[in-house]
């Protein structure tokens, strides 16, 4: 069974420049999440996604941030423009539903820094 | 409001020697509970989880962890460490309707050969 993929590993940009991250869930997968990991911390949750719907973006600044999942599946997490504290490794996830008793699998994570 | 502390933030051990990370959670209602580890470069992999039943849970690795109620508490217990078990290990908590992962800072465990 494949992993959730993501890409790309690892993007350098300046601040204020745009940047967009690309996350595959494992296959029937219905939940999505992004987390951002900020060095020395535990993950943060920036958006779920059910199917193709939001559950929670609480957390998302949405000035800057912005997530879509079209068509239930793939995912895009992007920030425009970047400011330096965004400097962290983004985390995409994927469970095979909702409920917080099913176990989320991880992809590698993009790492991110903004100079 | 829910929370998860790891009180330990560094830990060093030696290879063959016993291993516990604490963690304490705050939760009104009965947690789920999870134990992730993450090597460098690599996604968060879960160790085990506690949602009910037996409070001594077993995992991969060679991992357990014991739910204790009156404590708040869900400790990670490995009985000999390896020099591969180095890494950061979080403890979670699914708090709220949705069960919304509430993650503690993390351990960073060393192993010495």
């Amino acid at each position: 069974e494949a992993g959730v993929a993501q890409s790309p590993r690892y993007k350098i940009i300046e601040k204020r420049q745009s940047v967009a991250f690309w996350c595959n869930p494992i296959s029937g997968h219905a939940t999505l999440y992004w987390y951002q990991q900020i060095l020395g911390q535990g993950p943060k949750l920036l958006i779920q996604f059910q199917n193709n719907g939001v559950v929670d973006d609480s957390q998302l600044p949405k000035d800057r941030f912005s997530a879509e999942r079209l068509k239930g599946v793939d995912s895009t997490l992007k920030i425009q423009p970047a400011k330096l504290e965004d400097s962290a490794v983004y985390l995409c996830a994927s469970s095979t539903r909702s409920t917080g008793n099913t176990e989320a699998f991880f992809g590698q994570g993009t790492r991110l820094t903004v100079v | 409001a829910q929370s998860v502390t790891q009180p330990d933030i560094h830990i060093t051990v030696s290879e063959g020697a016993s291993l516990e990370l604490r963690c304490n959670y705050s939760y009104g209602a009965t947690p789920y509970l999870f134990w992730y580890v993450q090597s460098p470069g690599q996604g968060l992999q879960l160790l085990l989880k506690y949602f009910s039943g037996d409070t001594l849970v077993q995992g991969i690795k060679g991992f357990e962890a014991e739910f204790k109620r009156s404590q708040s508490s869900f400790n990670l217990r490995k009985p000999s460490v390896h020099w591969s078990d180095a890494a950061e290990y979080f403890c979670a908590v699914g708090a709220g309707n949705n069960r919304k992962l509430i993650w503690g800072l993390g351990t960073s465990l060393a192993v010495n050969p």
